[in-house]
């Protein structure tokens, strides 16, 4: 059974800090792999998509993924109180994607 | 482009009773996943659809099933309601090609069985 295993939270870091949300995932097979934000009420937004080992870096969002050690990681540069959020991290395999249950990020100003 | 539309927004019904949940993807996208979300299980794959056929399937009961029409929209229907089925209902579309496409969420259906 395919699992993605996240932290909970809440993370919780002030203002301006680096936020640093990790995933674990069990199926080696994996494609491709999500960070969406999910505010309270409201759907899951798309932050990025990785595809390759390495990091991806978008404004103040740097993806990580490390396939071998079956790893994925969001780093939020200059945290804001709007960035708090759950994060869910999603691994897709032939077109389905499998979601871990999310951290919640807490950015106190 | 406009993105993922979800009718309805929210709905109450009672146990036994079915319902019919529609997604309209966005313009393009021939793509679309259905997802239950609740507090305790997250956000859990139902099925997906492509080309007006059923690709993926979640592991859930044979009273959750769905259907895409040639235009891309989608239906979900749950029959015989149980209180265990109140959540939030989420359709995601993707353009699909090349597989592992990003998908992209529609706002939700709450659902609430009482």
């Amino acid at each position: 059974q395919k699992e993605v295993e996240q932290n909970s939270g809440p993370l919780s870091v002030p203002e301006g800090a680096i936020a640093s949300l990790n995933c674990t995932y069990s199926d080696r097979g994996s494609q491709s792999f999500f960070w969406y934000r999910q505010y309270s009420g409201k759907s899951p937004e798309l932050i990025m998509f990785i595809y390759s080992n390495g990091d991806k870096e978008d404004g103040r969002f740097t993806a990580q993924l490390n396939k071998a050690s079956q790893y994925v990681s969001l780093l939020i540069r200059d945290s804001q109180p709007s960035d708090s959020a759950t994060y869910l991290c999603a691994v897709g395999r032939y077109s389905t994607l499998t979601f871990g249950k999310g951290t919640m990020l807490l950015v106190s100003p | 482009k406009a993105g993922v539309t979800q009718t309805p927004r929210y709905l109450i019904k009672t146990r036994g009773q079915q319902v019919t949940l529609s997604c309209s993807p966005i313009s393009g996208h021939r793509s679309v996943s259905w997802y239950q979300q609740t507090p305790g299980q997250g956000l859990q794959f139902l099925f997906e659809y492509f080309s007006e056929t059923q690709r993926n399937k979640g592991n859930f009961p044979g009273r959750f099933s769905g259907r895409q029409f040639s235009n891309s929209r989608s239906e979900m229907n749950v029959s015989t309601l149980e209180l265990g089925d109140s959540a939030l209902y989420l359709c995601a579309s993707s353009l699909a090609i090349g597989g592992g496409e990003t998908q992209y969420f529609g706002p939700g259906t709450r659902l609430l069985v009482l």
